[in-house]
């Protein structure tokens, strides 16, 4: 079965500052989704990747799948408080769309 | 907003009880999915649904149960409740163009306390 590592497991930054968060599969990814989640609410859907290289923006969230699609990134530019969260990266290519998920960053944000 | 909720929010059950949530999409999604969320362990998935009646198992499916009678709603069941079962359970969909890469959409969770 596949295995998402996501590293690191919590990080705490000043705000304004830039972060990156990684998320590493012990198999070739065919689609990866990075969500975050805020505390006691449900997840929301960032981007989803699926192409070797592939990188995708929304904001100030950048995310990149590399070329072997085995490891991808979220890059986090200026951070502010309003990014503070869980981030959790999910991968699929199983059947009906089953997503495995990494155990989730929580990231801190201080102004 | 994907159309999604669940119901209760939150709950208190003691061991041995039995406990259903509910899942309700206003979306006509192919696709319902059960998972919970623990500290250290992120989302598991329980169960899976690929259409009326069509379900399947996840990778933590012991002791628990589903149905769905009716695309919009997909009910997890805890037959006899453990402590261990004490958890945040998450509903998804998926599924508006039916291939699998379709994305998933959460609810808002429910909070379940097993005394």
């Amino acid at each position: 079965s596949q295995e998402l590592e996501q590293s690191p497991q919590s990080l705490i930054v000043q705000e304004g500052k830039n972060l990156t968060i990684n998320c590493t599969s012990s198999k070739t990814l065919y689609g990866l989704y990075w969500y975050k989640q805020k505390y006691g609410e449900g997840l929301i859907f960032l981007m989803m990747l699926q192409k070797g290289g592939e990188e995708k923006s929304h904001e100030k969230i950048t995310a990149k799948l590399d070329e072997k699609k085995q490891q991808s990134s979220l890059h986090i530019t200026a951070s502010q408080p309003s990014h503070a969260g869980i981030y959790l990266c999910g991968a699929g290519g199983t059947s009906y769309g089953k997503l495995t998920f990494g155990q989730g960053t929580i990231l801190t944000v201080h102004p | 907003d994907a159309g999604i909720t669940q119901s209760p929010r939150h709950k208190v059950t003691e061991t041995g009880t039995p406990v259903t949530l509910r899942c309700h999409q206003t979306e006509n999604h192919r696709y319902m999915y059960w998972y919970r969320q623990d500290p250290g362990h992120g989302l598991r998935l329980i169960h899976y649904s690929y259409g009326v009646k069509d379900t399947d198992k996840g990778e933590v499916s012991d002791g628990y149960s589903v149905s769905r009678s009716k695309t919009e709603d997909f009910l997890l069941t805890l037959e006899s409740a453990t402590s261990s079962q004490t958890s945040v359970y998450f509903c998804a969909i998926a599924g508006t163009s039916g291939r699998d890469t379709d994305t998933q959409y959460f609810g808002p969770g429910t909070r379940l306390t097993v005394l």
